[in-house]
This record gives structure tokens, sequence and C-alpha cells, in this order.
């Protein structure tokens, strides 16, 4: 079956644009995750959804960082004034559901690169 | 704060040999932890999940190994093969009542080589 999807797979910015991007959970899923991952570094916790609603959103940086999933199924990720800090690859994964023994399903990422 | 520490950073080895990458962890309350597999260019894969209660999994030439006294885990290859090149991680979930927070570590990077 189909696994998680992220797209764009990689996405080049000026600083100070806004950028989306889309996760596709597993179909069934109710658990999405939003993570960051730099160069060299294990992914770090953004955003938590359960179902439509944040569950969790305390590992957003700041205020420049915003996710919906209005229908409980995709998701999206938006990033205002873009900085180059910002640059990353951005993960998504989903599970089964939110407990810490339902494996997380990770995608491939989207590489964001902000010039 | 919640910690999770790799060792070595990286690591080249011949095709057939073994090798062990290290955890160790501050993460509390503890839930489980997970080592995954992370390709180049792709999203980290599941390995292995172990809880407080389980020394030891195995998920064919790897061999995960946990002592929740001294919180330190250890990942096992055995026989390395090309396609073990890669980025291993170890992942430990702290308990939530409503979210599996979970915590990376920085992972090894793994080199196969004829």
């Amino acid at each position: 079956g189909a696994g998680v999807s992220q797209t764009p797979s990689n996405k080049v910015t000026e600083k100070g644009k806004y950028v989306e991007l889309r996760c596709d959970p597993i179909s069934g899923h109710t658990a999405l995750y939003w993570y960051r991952q730099s160069l060299g570094q294990g992914p770090e916790f953004l955003i938590y959804f359960q179902g439509t609603g944040a569950a969790d959103d305390s590992g957003l940086p700041n205020d420049r960082f915003f996710a919906v999933r209005p229908e409980g199924s995709v998701s999206t990720l938006k990033i205002q004034r873009t900085e180059r800090g910002d640059s990353a690859v951005y993960l998504c994964a989903s599970s089964f559901g939110g407990g810490s023994y339902n494996e997380q399903f990770f995608g491939p990422g989207t590489r964001l690169t902000v010039l | 704060k919640n910690q999770v520490e790799q060792s070595p950073q990286s690591l080249i080895i011949l095709e057939g040999k073994n090798c062990t990458l290290q955890c160790n962890y501050t993460v509390s309350p503890f839930s489980n932890l997970r080592w995954y597999k992370q390709d180049t260019g792709r999203g980290p894969v599941s390995l292995t999940i172990m809880t407080f209660s389980e020394n030891t999994k195995s998920n064919g030439r790897y061999t995960a190994t946990l002592d929740a006294d001294t919180k330190q885990s250890s990942l096992h290859i055995t026989a390395s093969q090309l396609s073990d090149s890669a980025s291993y991680i170890c992942v430990v979930s702290a308990q939530s009542g409503t979210a599996s927070k979970l915590t990376f570590g920085t992972g090894t990077r793994l080199q196969v080589t004829l």
C-alpha cells in the first residue's frame, strides 16, 4: 500500500517568501507529525495532529510556522517570511494512533532551501 | 531536558563484518526505544522497538539491546552488507497521556565498503 508522501520533494525559495509543504499520510492514520531535520542532526519535533486538531504544537519555533489538517488527512505546513535558518528537510510522519507504542511511518521529506 | 546521544558519529566497515552502535539517553518518563534506519534522501524506517522490560530484540541481522538501569542501548549489525550503509538513529519515547513525544539522537552514519 501507499506510504506517507510529501510534496514537493525539493523547494528553493528566497528569503522573505512564503512556502507551503504538503503531507499525505497513510490512509486511516489519525495521528500526523511534522519534524524538521537539519544536516547531520536527528529530526526535531514541530507539531502533532490527532485528527483535525493540533494536539501539541510546542515544537514550532515561532509564529512564522503554522500547520493545518482541515479534514483529518492531508496536512500543510506553512512558513511565512522564510529565513535562511529555515533551510532543512521537513519530515512528515503518520501513525494509526497517537500512543507511544504506535509506530510512526515517515515520508521522504521536503528539502527546503532558503537563499 | 530529554536527550539522546549516539556514538560513534560515523563508522566505516568492510562488507561482511559486524559492528555495534551505541545510544545513551536521559528521557523521562521512559516509554520505549526504537532504532531507525535512514537511507540518504529518505525518511527513517523503524527497525526495532523495546519497552522497559525488554532486554533484547532482533530483526534479521539487526539485534538491539536495552539496559534500562544504565539508560543505554546498542544496535548490533551482523554480517554487514553494502545496503546497510545508512544513518542509524536511536529514538526514545517519553510517556505521554496524549502523544508520543519522541527524542531523536543525531544518528550514526554507517558506511559499508568492499
